[in-house]
């Protein structure tokens, strides 16, 4: 496997449900990120990991729950969703350097998540 | 106040044309970087180019070019030669130069291009 891996690609679940998503980064990176995508908004900044400290919660609720626990995975943990939770989740890495602004991010191909 | 806008929500550009993707930003700070993003229907974003305000000369990758007017802030993608492949949505994104925004990039809402044969 090469760059950022996501599982699964698609998950439909019910808003009593307890699921996984799961990122996997292979370029030695030491930042990694969870996004969430909604349909014709920005992409929203959920958390980030730098060295497998969470370093960014941007207001995300609690039932959504992220665990890094080294500095290739990542998972964001879902329990008693809404429907308006449904959107593609992407996960990203980077090589992150204090006070450079270029810091590229890699994204993995994103799960679409339908919660009914 | 949005910080990135891009005005178009969609394009249809003949093949082979070049197209033009406007984004605007806005910032107070002095030091920033700006990305475009391209994201097929398969989801992953791929990165695209990169410019850094205080970078003089436009940036420039293959067939992309970045149109940097920072009085104006603006930061149009330049696509030349439009391909079918290039069928995609389109984002802007900015990184701010404070620290404690370091890891944030601030996306605009995207522009989805599609090249006709």
């Amino acid at each position: 496997e090469t760059g950022v891996t996501q599982t699964p690609r698609h998950l439909v679940m019910g808003m009593t449900n307890k699921k996984s998503l799961k990122c996997e980064q292979h370029l030695g990176h030491n930042a990694m990120y969870w996004y969430k995508q909604s349909a014709k908004k920005p992409l929203e900044l959920m958390f980030v990991y730098s060295l497998e400290e969470r370093v960014e919660n941007n207001s995300v609720p609690s039932r959504f729950s992220p665990e890094c626990p080294n500095s290739s995975h990542l998972f964001l943990h879902l329990h008693t969703l809404q429907p308006e939770d449904s959107a593609l989740y992407l996960c990203a890495s980077s090589q992150w350097r204090l006070a450079d602004l270029y810091n590229e991010q890699f994204f993995g191909p994103g799960t679409r998540l339908t919660v009914l | 106040a949005q910080k990135i806008t891009q005005t178009q929500p969609g394009m249809f550009v003949q093949e082979k044309e070049a197209v033009t993707l406007d984004c605007t930003y806005d910032t107070s700070d002095q030091s920033y970087g700006l990305f475009w993003y391209k994201q097929p229907s398969s989801g992953e974003m791929i990165f695209l180019i990169y410019q850094g305000s205080y970078d003089e000369q436009n940036a420039t990758e293959g067939r992309y070019s970045l149109n940097f007017q920072k009085a104006r802030k603006s930061a149009n993608l330049v696509i030349s030669a439009s391909q079918l492949g290039d069928s995609a949505m389109y984002f802007c994104a900015m990184r701010e130069g404070r620290f404690y925004s370091n890891y944030q990039l601030i996306w605009g809402a995207g522009t989805k291009l599609i090249i006709k044969p």
